[in-house]
């Protein structure tokens, strides 16, 4: 699996946009990016995953560039709620049986 | 649907002692996986059961083992605890032999502190 790199931390301002980058530059043709979020105590949950497109869903729009050697979620208006830490992880979709590899991540700290 | 649930919410062991911890799937999930998250750290991948059998394993000791019924729900059990063991305890269920990544959901957790 790619391995992928994460700044440790961010701020975002209430109502403004969360761009959160993923650095995954030895990621193979057949693996996806995933992006999961971890909000204090709670266990991880899942946000978005995608291939080579764009891709946007109720909660976030992931943005992944042509060479496909890095990312961006997307978080369009964030609120107090969506402060956690966001796991980018990269494996292949076919094989395998749904085991995670997650990194230190980013802590996302939305303030008012 | 009450989701993913774990027992307990929180534990307290001494060094040497064993542990049983507890995982009921998601309704319509036969694949649980379970992980452990230190403190300021990621989830680590321990093993994976589906159809009663450990499936795939990370690196972890011997001294971890599970279990998965025929319901479906798991237990992660840890012999001769060391204070390394001290962390939250994930739980994981999927459907499907977990090939589908979002339909993944997690429990809340077992905090277990080993004194």
């Amino acid at each position: 699996d790619a391995k992928t790199t994460q700044p440790p931390s961010m701020d975002c301002a209430e109502g403004r946009a969360a761009n959160l980058p993923c650095n995954h530059s030895t990621i193979s043709g057949n693996e996806y990016v995933y992006w999961y979020r971890q909000i204090h105590s709670q266990g991880p949950q899942y946000i978005i995953h995608g291939l080579k497109n764009n891709e946007t869903n109720e909660m976030a729009s992931l943005i992944i560039t042509e060479d496909r050697k890095s990312s961006t979620l997307i978080l369009p208006h964030a609120t107090l709620r969506d402060t956690a830490v966001y796991y980018c992880i990269v494996r292949a979709i076919s094989g395998n049986t749904g085991k995670l590899i997650f990194g230190q991540g980013t802590t996302l700290q939305v303030k008012p | 649907d009450a989701g993913v649930t774990q027992s307990p919410t929180h534990l307290i062991k001494t060094r040497g002692q064993q542990v049983t911890l507890r995982c009921s799937p998601k309704s319509g999930h036969d694949t649980v996986s379970w992980y452990q998250q230190a403190l300021g750290q990621g989830p680590q991948f321990i093993f994976q059961y589906y159809e009663e059998e450990e499936r795939q394993r990370g690196n972890f000791p011997d001294r971890f083992s599970g279990h998965q019924f025929p319901n479906y729900s798991s237990e992660l059990n840890v012999n001769a605890l060391l204070l390394g063991d001290s962390a939250l305890y994930l739980c994981a269920s999927s459907p499907r032999g977990g090939a589908i990544y979002n339909e993944q959901f997690f429990g809340p957790g077992t905090r277990l502190t080993v004194l």
